[in-house]
């Protein structure tokens, strides 16, 4: 069946303003991760969400940054006022009911804050 | 703070060798840990496992050692071939939270015949 699936997939921006990146994950699969990783990084948890739980927001970097999930599928995530630093790549995973090995990787959106 | 590591952002191996990609992690708490594959342009695709009551474990070609009194893991890939070329990244759960996992800034592993 279809993987996770991420758009767009290069992004590139102007300092200051807004993006929406999209993560469809994997039909049935109930929690959703997204990731972030900047030049010479790891991969950095961002948000979680799981089922109709309160999403985990702990790896958010600043309130210029948010996510939601709408009908426990489709999930958007949301940078405000692009700064040059949000440069990264945006990796969004999902699983069925959050096994950590079982998460599902889309390709990524690469996103260039000029 | 990185609390997971991996030293080495680059290995070039012959093939048919031993690949060898290590990790050295600082948490204590961690109890599971993982072994991601990426290749370009795709997203990281779960490799191989390891729980923190085990020392190895294997899967074919592929076999991760833990030391939990040095805090490091390694990956060994036995023997080498040109589709292994790929970025690996070592992964941790801690288990006071199951669901998350903290990735290491991976290793880019280069087969060549």
């Amino acid at each position: 069946g279809a993987g996770v699936s991420q758009s767009p997939s290069n992004k590139v921006t102007e300092k200051g303003k807004d993006v929406e990146l999209r993560c469809d994950p994997i039909s049935g699969h109930t929690a959703l991760y997204w990731y972030r990783q900047s030049l010479g990084q790891g991969l950095e948890f961002l948000i979680y969400f799981q089922g109709n739980s309160a999403p985990d927001k702990s790896g958010l970097p600043s309130d210029r940054f948010s996510a939601e999930r709408t009908g426990g599928s489709v999930s958007t995530l949301t940078i405000q006022r692009t700064q040059q630093e949000d440069s990264a790549v945006y990796l969004c995973a999902s699983s069925y009911w959050g096994g950590v090995e079982t998460q599902y990787f889309g390709p990524g959106t690469r996103l260039l804050v000029l | 703070d990185q609390q997971v590591k991996q030293n080495s952002p680059s290995l070039s191996v012959q093939e048919g060798r031993i690949s060898i990609l290590n990790c050295d992690y600082t948490n204590s708490m961690f109890d599971y840990f993982l072994w991601y594959k990426k290749y370009p342009a795709e997203g990281p695709t779960f490799l191989i496992s390891i729980s923190s009551i085990k020392d190895k474990n294997e899967d074919g070609r592929f076999t991760v050692f833990l030391n939990k009194s040095a805090k490091h893991l390694s990956l060994h890939i036995v023997p080498s071939q040109p589709g292994d070329s790929a970025v690996y990244f070592c992964a941790a759960r801690s288990r006071r939270n199951t669901d998350k996992l903290i990735f290491g800034t991976g290793t880019r592993l280069q087969v060549f015949p």
